[in-house]
């Protein structure tokens, strides 16, 4: 079963703009984490946030950390052609040890 | 440079047939993870070994067999078994089981039936 849900599904912006991807999840976690996907490519790790963390910066990534409502979202900002790819959230579940447990994907089209 | 290589990138099978997926990493890392991805959706974990000698089933591990014989290789076999084996299969490795570090992973193979 997927852990977390990723909102929108997809997502078309223009160059310049921002993008803000949602993850909603179910259980309990240790960790999120953001990945970014290429198209046919494997998946790449962006940023990490603890349980214990609300906010955590990269570069022109910005996530957040609601464990309250069981959320966190990704923004990047001043968005580039190159941004597009599928962005994935992963949660680390507390009672399995490293096993991710993947979202369905946000996939961002930035149009230049 | 070090990372995980995944081979082959295309694979085509006949039905009946078992065929094996390679995954080496040269990271040193002790944990390894196989998974599966079908078009438009998210990762489904496959197998999973937390150090050489061991793995352990995932959420899909039905119709799919590995081996850790060696701790930079984590082979996955698609049996016959698995009927709809038709997917992109992705490797990820990880420095440790028990803590916070991210997975690294392939480019992946793209399974076809013939």
């Amino acid at each position: 079963s997927q852990q977390g849900e990723e909102d929108p599904q997809a997502l078309s912006i223009q160059e310049g703009e921002n993008a803000t991807m949602n993850c909603s999840y179910k259980t309990s976690i240790n960790n999120l984490q953001w990945y970014r996907q290429n198209s046919g490519r494997g998946l790449v790790h962006l940023i990490l946030i603890r349980s214990n963390e609300r906010e955590k910066h990269s570069g022109r990534l910005r996530v957040t950390l609601d464990t309250s409502k069981k959320s966190s979202s990704l923004l990047i900002t001043a968005s580039r052609a190159a941004d597009t790819a599928s962005y994935f959230c992963a949660t680390r579940r507390e009672d399995a040890g490293n096993m991710l447990t993947f979202g369905g994907g946000t996939r961002l089209m930035v149009k230049p | 440079d070090g990372g995980i290589t995944q081979s082959p990138k295309y694979l085509f099978r006949k039905e009946g047939q078992n065929v094996t997926l390679s995954c080496e990493q040269n990271l040193n890392h002790d944990a390894m993870y196989w998974y599966r991805q079908d078009p438009g959706q998210g990762l489904r974990l496959i197998y999973y070994s937390q150090i050489v000698n061991d793995f352990q089933k995932g959420d899909i591990a039905e119709g799919y067999s590995v081996s850790r014989e060696k701790k930079e290789s984590f082979p996955l076999t698609v049996t016959s078994a698995q009927k709809n084996p038709t997917a992109f299969y992705l490797c990820a490795s990880s420095i440790s089981w028990m803590n916070d570090q991210p997975q690294h992973f392939g480019d992946g193979t793209r399974l076809s039936i013939l």
